[in-house]
């Protein structure tokens, strides 16, 4: 069965400093991969996802930058946080339509 | 043409009784619709989904309407217990390889015991 991983699962961090969010997916391969931001009782904003190994493609314009250096692995990395940083970030991959999430990390930027 | 609008933004239901929440898109493309279940502090969890050429799914207690014509989908969750309290989102999606989803902007349910 597939497994997801997240971390890490809590972050706070001041502003300015940077920022480097890891998730594995485990199980299965080739697959798409997706980083979610939530802030606080509201939605899920489409970040970044990404097809296959270094392809990745931004939703948003931002701060922040993804990379995806191994099939199953995605990373969202911020070279200086700001305030309006702070959320619930969620991972999620998919091999059709069916998107699974990952635990999410919750980050506060201080 | 992107949206998808969900519909109530919180709801409270008396333990026993139905639950119902609406969404509904403009894009005729999207041909994915399903639904997730969110508890405090966790990631969403795939609930049910459906796809344009069927109409209803059921699994267990909760079902999927959907109506094409009128651009429609919605969940019912039957039977609802103070368990089913959460936050509850629907999205859709369009056939192409990414699958992106466009969410809706979530229902807050709180059933009452």
């Amino acid at each position: 069965s597939q497994t997801i991983h997240q971390w890490p699962a809590t972050l706070v961090q001041p502003v300015g400093s940077p920022l480097s969010l890891e998730c594995t997916v485990e199980g299965t391969s080739n697959p798409n991969l997706y980083w979610y931001r939530q802030a606080a009782g509201r939605g899920l904003q489409l970040l970044f996802y990404s097809v296959g190994i270094g392809q990745i493609s931004s939703e948003v314009p931002q701060n922040l930058s993804a990379s995806r250096p191994q099939d199953r692995q995605f990373i969202l990395s911020s070279k200086k946080l700001l305030l309006s940083d702070s959320g619930f970030y969620l991972c999620a991959w998919s091999r059709g339509h069916e998107q699974y999430f990952g635990p999410g990390t919750r980050l506060t930027v201080t | 043409q992107q949206q998808v609008k969900q519909s109530p933004q919180s709801l409270i239901v008396q333990k026993g009784g139905i639950s119902i929440i609406n969404c509904a898109y403009e894009n005729t493309a999207f041909d994915y619709f399903p639904w997730y279940q969110q508890f405090p502090g966790k990631g969403p969890a795939l609930l049910i989904a459906i796809r344009p050429d069927v109409s209803e799914k059921k699994e267990g207690r909760f079902t999927i309407s959907f109506n094409k014509s009128a651009k429609q989908f919605s969940l019912h969750i039957m039977d609802s217990q103070p368990g089913d309290s959460a936050t509850y989102f629907c999205a859709a999606s369009r056939p192409e390889g990414t699958y992106k989803y466009i969410f809706g902007t979530g229902t807050r349910l709180k059933v009452l015991a």
